[in-house]
């Protein structure tokens, strides 16, 4: 759905640096999803936030992943120190303040790891 | 804590032959259901949705669904398939917060 942001929507980076995903969620919406995408595998549930929150971080690496969603600006998916595992398309997900509805993604982020 | 299982990763099947995509969720309170499609190097798109109402479900692109309580079920299905199907098909449900299965690539020849 064009109304979710992401960008860049391709990022290139070299093993050991720092790569940094943006996400604008739909207008009025307050709850964020990050999925990753393995080349040819199916979605695997990152991350959960809402406004200044995370609620449910299960999905994520323990090490040199983090995600947050600021009061003002966009959520940010931060993968430290990429390897090149860390390939892969990273999708936003965004739904109103009370869920229960219908997700709306973003055209995701490809990040390669060279 | 709600879950949804994919039963088949994979499912190829001929042009104009029918298919039926498997998906059973477990929850413990009462879930919206929904299907979603990825077409090759896109990102998602909702196919289909049950909140509440009658069991069959129309999406767009002929497919439908039947919400089953009893067997926790909400399988996908079109009477006849066209070669612009192949994509990934993922199940989702939803009350609090969403989770999708692992998704069924449907390869149509």
């Amino acid at each position: 759905n064009a109304g979710v942001m992401q960008n860049p929507r391709h990022l290139v980076r070299r093993r050991g640096q720092e790569a940094r995903l943006r996400c604008s969620p739909m207008k009025g919406h307050s709850h964020v999803y990050w999925y990753r995408q393995l080349p040819e595998e199916g979605l695997k549930f990152m991350v959960y936030l809402q406004k200044e929150n995370i609620i449910d971080e299960s999905g994520m690496p323990k090490e040199r992943f983090s995600a947050e969603f600021p009061k003002e600006g966009p959520s940010i998916l931060r993968i430290q120190q990429v390897v090149r595992g860390d390939s892969a398309a990273y999708f936003c997900a965004s739904l109103p303040t009370g869920g229960g509805t219908e997700a709306f993604f973003g055209q995701g982020t490809r990040l390669t790891v060279v | 804590a709600q879950s949804v299982t994919q039963l088949d990763s994979q499912v190829p099947v001929f042009e104009e032959a029918p298919v039926e995509l498997r998906c059973n969720y477990s929850s413990s309170v009462s879930v919206y259901l929904f299907w979603y499609v990825q077409y090759p190097n896109q990102g998602l798109q909702l196919l289909l949705k049950y909140l509440s109402g009658s069991t069959l479900v129309k999406g767009i692109n002929g497919f439908e669904a039947e919400f089953n309580k009893s067997q926790t079920s909400f399988h996908l299905r079109k009477p006849s398939v066209h070669i612009s199907d192949t994509a990934e098909y993922f199940c989702a449900v939803s009350n609090n917060d969403m989770r999708f299965g692992a998704g069924t690539r449907l390869t149509v020849k």
